[in-house]
Parts: structure tokens; C-alpha cells; sequence
């Protein structure tokens, strides 16, 4: 079977760093990808990790541990903007991506 | 570059009504996919297409909905008749070479916010 893990909601300050766990199970994967949503908007890529290790891309980063079904998206010096959900879509057997209910991050001045 | 465009943005109409979004994914994408999104149920893949065809429409809630893709440029989902809880919204998305670079992103449309009364 197949299961993903993300906290339902996080809450951070502004200009703090904030760390997205995702731990997932899927028959079959080829890597694990990340998008933000904003209320009222489109799911938009942020990042997508094949093997172990941090991918960094400006001020967002994305680590994978594949070996403990395991990743996290990270976000430093936080802005308002950065208010969205934020998926992590590990991509399965038949190459597609499995959605969970994302992690609604709350950005307090 | 334009990106994914669909139509309509919003779309309120009543039950038992049929109902035709609309897609036009990024010139040289294989893959388009349709995706329904709630509150309840998140986000969930109905079907997608590669080259055109259908490969899995597994997600398709049930034989009230439909969707075709006649050439590379243009993709339909249509419901009929439709019902309340049909009312979400709608994204398309597309993508190249998934099966070539796994890592290729989805990039999907502004979606379409259905409403059925």
C-alpha cells in the first residue's frame, strides 16, 4: 500500500527558519517532490530530491533519506508570503506523484 | 512562455446540468493529468493522459464523468449529469517525459472553481 505523513499545520515567526517533515510509503519510488500552494491558487514545484541528500534553492532547501522513507522541506528567513500549504508528492511506481493533504504553514509577524 | 489555461475560471450551474472544462497544456508536454481538489478529500488525480492517451483513469469518481484529449493541444473533463458534490475545483496540469526524467515538474493550470447548485 501506499501512505504519506505531513504535519496538518505549522505556525512560525517571520524571519525564522521552519522545517516540513514528510514521511511516505509507496510501492515503488523515484523521488520526492515539493509544492507550495497559496489559498486560492495553484499548486506550484518547489523542489525535487532523486537520492539523499539536500537540495538547496535560495532561501528553500529539500533533504531526502530514502533509506527511512523520510524528508523534510526547510525554509529560512520567512516571509508573509511564504504563507501557503506545502505538499510533499513522493512519485510512485508508475511514475505518478501521491498528493497527501499538504501542511498549512501560518506566518506570524 | 504561457503556461497551462483553462477554461472556465468559475463555473456555477445546476444539478443534472452537463458540465465541459477545458485545458490547453504547455506546447511540447506528452503528459496531462486532471486533478479535483476539496477540503474533504484534498487533492486527487482523476486521469491522465500520455501522447494523448488515456493511460489511468482509476480516479475517476464514476461514470458521470468523462475526459478526452482529440490532439496534443486541447484536453475536455466533462460531467453529466452533474451533482453538488461534484463542486470543487479543477486543476489540469501537465509535464514532460515522466518516464525519461522522473524529476520533471507538474505545472499546472489557475483550475476551475465549479459550483453546482
Amino acid at each position: 500500500g501506499q501512505s504519506l505523513e505531513q504535519p496538518s499545520e505549522v505556525t512560525a515567526v517571520e524571519g525564522a527558519i521552519v522545517q516540513i517533515n514528510c514521511t511516505y510509503q509507496t510501492s515503488g519510488f523515484y523521488g520526492l517532490s515539493w509544492y507550495q500552494q497559496h489559498d486560492g491558487g495553484a499548486p506550484t514545484f518547489l523542489s525535487y530530491n532523486a537520492l539523499d541528500g539536500l537540495e538547496e534553492t535560495g532561501r528553500f532547501s529539500s533533504f531526502l533519506s530514502r533509506s527511512d522513507s523520510y524528508g523534510y522541506l526547510l525554509l529560512q528567513e520567512l516571509q508573509m508570503k511564504d504563507s501557503a500549504s506545502y505538499f510533499c508528492a513522493p512519485r510512485g511506481s508508475n511514475y505518478q506523484l501521491i498528493w497527501g493533504a499538504g501542511t498549512k504553514l501560518i506566518i506570524k509577524p | 512562455d504561457a503556461g497551462v489555461i483553462q477554461s472556465p475560471r468559475h463555473e456555477v450551474t445546476e444539478m443534472g446540468q452537463e458540465v465541459t472544462l477545458r485545458c490547453k497544456p504547455i506546447s511540447g508536454h506528452d503528459y496531462l493529468f486532471w486533478y479535483r481538489q476539496t477540503m474533504m478529500r484534498g487533492l486527487e488525480l482523476l486521469i491522465y493522459f500520455n501522447n494523448n492517451v488515456p493511460i489511468d483513469d482509476s480516479g475517476m469518481p464514476e461514470d458521470r464523468f468523462s475526459a478526452k484529449m482529440p490532439n496534443a493541444s486541447f484536453s475536455t473533463l466533462k460531467i453529466q449529469p452533474s451533482e453538488p458534490r461534484d463542486s470543487a475545483v479543477y486543476f489540469c496540469a501537465s509535464s514532460m517525459g515522466q518516464g525519461v526524467a522522473p524529476g520533471q515538474p507538474q505545472h499546472f493550470g489557475d483550475g476551475t472553481r465549479l459550483s453546482i447548485l
